[in-house]
């Protein structure tokens, strides 16, 4: 258990909708990380949040944006599903940003099926 | 894409210890080593990282050449329960973690 919680678990959604993910990061904790998992890869960086703001994004489409807010939480809102967006969404907290070297936390993911 | 190469799978005898290469020729000197694992529908846990130096933790140790060009994960008594995905990673910008495909190990009795 890492303290890191994301709701909901699983959702099914069909393409062309809109969803929105949410994440809680680990008490203390002022930097919120997004990943996507497609079926038998690694985790891709999608975006970090680091108080409040976006601190570094990986190469996703615009279609795929955030927010944290000022508890820390983070919520991950993908428009315009495509079938391709079917995937493990994790994401992960930690202390600092992107130029520090921290541990980060994993919540258990979020499993979004597009139909 | 991942800057490390690591075996797509490995198998171990539980008890023995599980040794996890990985190499990492093009790190460059502010690049750390870290390891993380996922356990079957987990999430990924941190397990360890390095600069130079080799590190040890109560899961396991970090062996890092010389020349930081390789690292080797060793866990010292493997048990049932370390059976994951083992990803090697080199940190270019600290927090953003590029995975790659990792070691699939197998502990088996």
């Amino acid at each position: 258990e890492t303290g890191v919680t994301q709701s909901p678990t699983h959702l099914i959604k069909t393409r062309g909708q809109q969803v929105t993910l949410r994440c809680s990061s680990q008490s203390g904790h002022n930097t919120v990380s997004w990943y996507q998992q497609a079926l038998g890869q690694g985790p891709q960086f999608i975006f970090q949040y680091y108080r409040e703001e976006e601190n570094g994004r990986g190469n996703f489409p615009p279609r795929f944006s955030g927010l944290q807010f000022p508890n820390y939480s983070s919520e991950l809102n993908v428009n315009a599903l495509e079938l391709d967006d079917s995937a493990l969404y994790l994401c992960a907290s930690s202390y600092g940003a992107l130029s520090s070297y921290n541990e980060q936390f994993f919540g258990p993911g979020t499993r979004l099926t597009v139909l | 894409d991942a800057k490390t190469t690591q075996p797509p799978s490995m198998d171990c005898a539980e008890g023995r210890a599980a040794n996890l290469p990985c190499n990492h020729s093009t790190i460059s000197g502010n690049e750390y080593v870290y390891w993380y694992r996922q356990i079957h529908s987990q999430g990924p846990q941190y397990i360890i990282h390095g600069l130079k130096n080799n590190e040890t933790n109560e899961m396991a140790s970090l062996i890092i050449t010389e020349d930081r060009k390789s690292s080797t994960l060793i866990l010292p008594h493997a048990t049932l329960r370390d059976t994951a995905v083992y990803y090697c990673i080199v940190s270019p910008e600290g927090g953003k973690l590029i995975f790659g495909q990792g070691t699939e190990l197998s502990v088996k009795p």
